[in-house]
């Protein structure tokens, strides 16, 4: 079965520090690739996506990801964040042409310090 | 405006009293579909459905049941709520399960089961 495991649950940063956060997934074939982000008390909101082509994706606000195949990865970076930015971070992964569910990672809860 | 909407917002009930939360979509997506979002467990699929009059069961289905008789509306009922039921929970849609799609998530239905 597929699976996305993000690996850091909570990460503390301040202000102006870069980010890196990490999301695994489990299936060996095409997959679409997608980050959302959830700030407090709001529903979810794409950040980015990955279908086809340039594995570096650039989203919203700052944010970009590489997909890396070869390491069934999809992190999510940003190289200055701010007090914004603090929210939950979730990846989330569909395996193309193999069923119909999107799997999402258990999140990582991003806390900035002003 | 395009949107996922979810009625009510809030929601305390006691167990095994039946309800019904409603989803709505303006955007005559084809897919939608309902989560759970716990501490710690992210979100996890309950039920989905494909097109009208076409559901299937998630990851998570057990005590719940849905409907798809018209294209925007998706309702979640739990027709004998347990206080493992109490969660945050979310609707979302998408054009249809093609390759190239993203879901839009609704604000979310906070059900608390005393």
């Amino acid at each position: 079965a597929q699976s996305v495991s993000q690996h850091n649950h909570h990460v503390i940063l301040s202000e102006a520090a870069s980010l890196e956060l990490g999301c695994n997934y489990s299936y060996g074939g095409t997959v679409n690739l997608f980050w959302y982000v959830q700030y407090p008390g709001q529903h979810l909101q794409l950040l980015l996506k990955y279908f086809s082509g340039d594995p570096l994706v650039k989203g919203i606000k700052g944010f970009e990801a590489e997909f890396i195949k070869s390491k069934f990865s999809f992190n999510l970076r940003k190289p200055s964040v701010q007090w914004s930015d603090t929210a939950e971070y979730f990846c989330a992964v569909n395996a193309r042409n193999r069923d119909d569910k999107i799997i999402f990672g258990k999140g990582t809860r991003l806390h900035i310090l002003p | 405006e395009a949107q996922v909407t979810q009625n009510p917002r809030y929601l305390i009930t006691v167990t095994g009293k039946k309800l019904t939360v409603t989803c709505s979509q303006n955007m005559n997506h084809e897919y939608m579909s309902w989560y759970r979002q716990d501490p710690g467990l992210g979100l996890r699929q309950i039920y989905y459905s494909m097109n009208v009059e076409v559901t299937d069961k998630g990851d998570v289905p057990e005590g719940y049941k849905v409907s798809r008789k018209e294209k925007r509306n998706f309702p979640l009922i739990l027709e004998s709520p347990s206080p493992n039921q109490t969660s945050l929970y979310f609707c979302a849609s998408m054009w249809n399960f093609g390759a190239y799609n993203e879901q839009f998530f609704g604000p979310g239905t906070r059900l608390t089961v005393l």
